[in-house]
């Protein structure tokens, strides 16, 4: 059984600092990682995936993979008040049995202003 | 393009009755995905279709069953509501396994009272 860990938070973090997101998973095959973000009453909408070691940049966020230490992180630049939401961790494996993502329960990120 | 589309949206049932939610994609995805979420506990995998034609169970199959009508559409039906049913349904779709981002609907609230 794949499991993926959160922090629940809240993780409460002023406007233009640097909210760090933080992600454990157990199955050590998992080769593909992807972070969600999800308003309150919202669908998960992804914003990063990430598929080797090291970091990956897009705008404001950065994903980084550390296979060996089967941990992901989401590092969100200049933080604004929009980016306050759910952050779900999502990985996939190397198939059989379920092919689906297994989630983590997500972190509750709050901006303040 | 419209991506995932779930019906309905929102649905109260009474205990015993049974409905059946839709959802289809135009994305020409392979695989979809039937997922609960409930306060505290994420997202969980109900049932998924990796390909038109075939059907597996996930996590939290009990009380569920599900159709691959064709390769866009993918229904879930409640046999016999049960409040330990209530919860925000979700649709997923993506383009295989193992190494792609899933899309999500938009979600269906659902209560049984």
């Amino acid at each position: 059984q794949k499991e993926v860990e959160q922090n629940s938070g809240p993780l409460s973090v002023p406007e233009g600092a640097i909210a760090s997101l933080n992600c454990t998973y157990s199955d050590r095959v998992s080769q593909s990682f992807f972070w969600y973000r999800q308003y309150s009453g919202k669908s998960p909408e992804l914003i990063m995936s990430i598929y080797s070691n090291g970091d990956k940049e897009d705008g404001r966020f950065t994903a980084q993979l550390n296979k060996a230490s089967q941990y992901v992180s989401l590092l969100i630049r200049d933080s604004q008040p929009s980016d306050s939401a759910t952050y779900l961790c999502a990985v996939t494996g190397s198939g059989g049995g379920a092919d689906g993502l297994t989630f983590g329960k997500g972190t509750h990120l709050i901006i303040q202003p | 393009n419209a991506g995932v589309t779930q019906t309905p949206k929102f649905q109260v049932l009474k205990t015993g009755q049974s409905m059946t939610l839709q959802c289809a994609q135009d994305m020409n995805h392979n695989s979809m995905y039937w997922y609960r979420q409930d306060p505290g506990m994420g997202l969980r995998l109900i049932y998924y279709s990796a390909s038109e034609g075939t059907t597996d169970k996930g996590e939290v199959p009990n009380g569920y069953n599900v159709s691959r009508l064709n390769k866009r559409e993918f229904s879930l039906r409640l046999e016999s509501a049960a409040p330990s049913q209530t919860s925000v349904y979700f649709c997923a779709s993506r383009t295989g396994p193992f190494d792609t981002e899933a899309f999500f609907g938009q979600g269906t609230r659902l209560t049984v009272v």
